[in-house]
């Protein structure tokens, strides 16, 4: 089945610094990609997404390209703030029939000033 | 006005019992969703209705039934209570069936504790 893959946090940065979050995918066909935003205490957002291969999404400073070649989605941000501090969680859509997203298990960014 | 609205927020009790979770969304949306996020963060779907009709039912327990008794409102009956029902829940809603877009919109989560 469809699968998402994340690394492991915390990731803790200072502010300003440059942030990556690595993501890549298992799917058969040829999914949506997307990243989910969660502050605390909240739920989910949409941060940004991409339909197709080497579409490259962005809101809010972060960007995400999507690699086919290398299956991944991983999330950049060229400096953090401390309101960047939340969870965030990559996810795939597939296009057949009814579907739903499929969530990576989540990387909790902590920015300190 | 909240899009996607859950109550209640907090939810404690204890083993056994039965509880609910209600889900109203404002949004017009056709499609709604039941999430559950454990300590991890995790987050796996649970069901799925669309117009009232459920189309994902994942491998869930028995014990939770949802219901959906028009296309804004999607409740979440959970019978006989465990510690492992122990989470945070979540709504969510979707413009179109199959949430391709990939917008899902969430609700604020609901944290269930069973002592």
């Amino acid at each position: 089945g469809d699968s998402v893959t994340q690394m492991e946090g915390p990731v803790t940065l200072s502010e300003e610094a440059f942030l990556t979050i690595n993501c890549t995918y298992t799917a058969t066909g040829y999914p949506s990609l997307f990243w989910y935003v969660q502050y605390p205490g909240e739920g989910l957002q949409l941060l940004l997404k991409a339909t197709k291969a080497d579409d490259k999404g962005s809101n809010k400073g972060f960007e995400a390209t999507y690699r086919k070649e290398t299956t991944s989605f991983h999330l950049e941000k060229g400096s953090v703030q401390v309101s960047d501090s939340a969870v965030y969680f990559c996810a795939l859509s597939d296009r057949r029939g009814y579907s739903t997203l499929t969530f990576g298990k989540g990387t909790m960014l902590l920015v300190s000033p | 006005d909240t899009a996607v609205s859950q109550t209640p927020k907090y939810l404690v009790t204890q083993m056994g019992n039965d509880k609910s979770i209600k889900c109203e969304q404002n949004l017009g949306h056709d499609t709604m969703y039941w999430y559950k996020q454990d300590s991890k963060k995790f987050l796996k779907i649970m069901f799925s209705y669309n117009n009232k009709e459920l189309i994902i039912n994942e491998t869930v327990p028995n014990r939770f039934s949802p219901k959906s008794p028009d296309k804004a409102h999607l409740n979440l009956h959970i019978n006989s209570l465990e510690l492992g029902d122990s989470a945070v829940y979540f709504c969510a809603s979707s413009p179109i069936a199959g949430g391709n877009t990939g917008e899902l919109f969430f609700g604020e989560g609901s944290r269930l504790t069973v002592l």
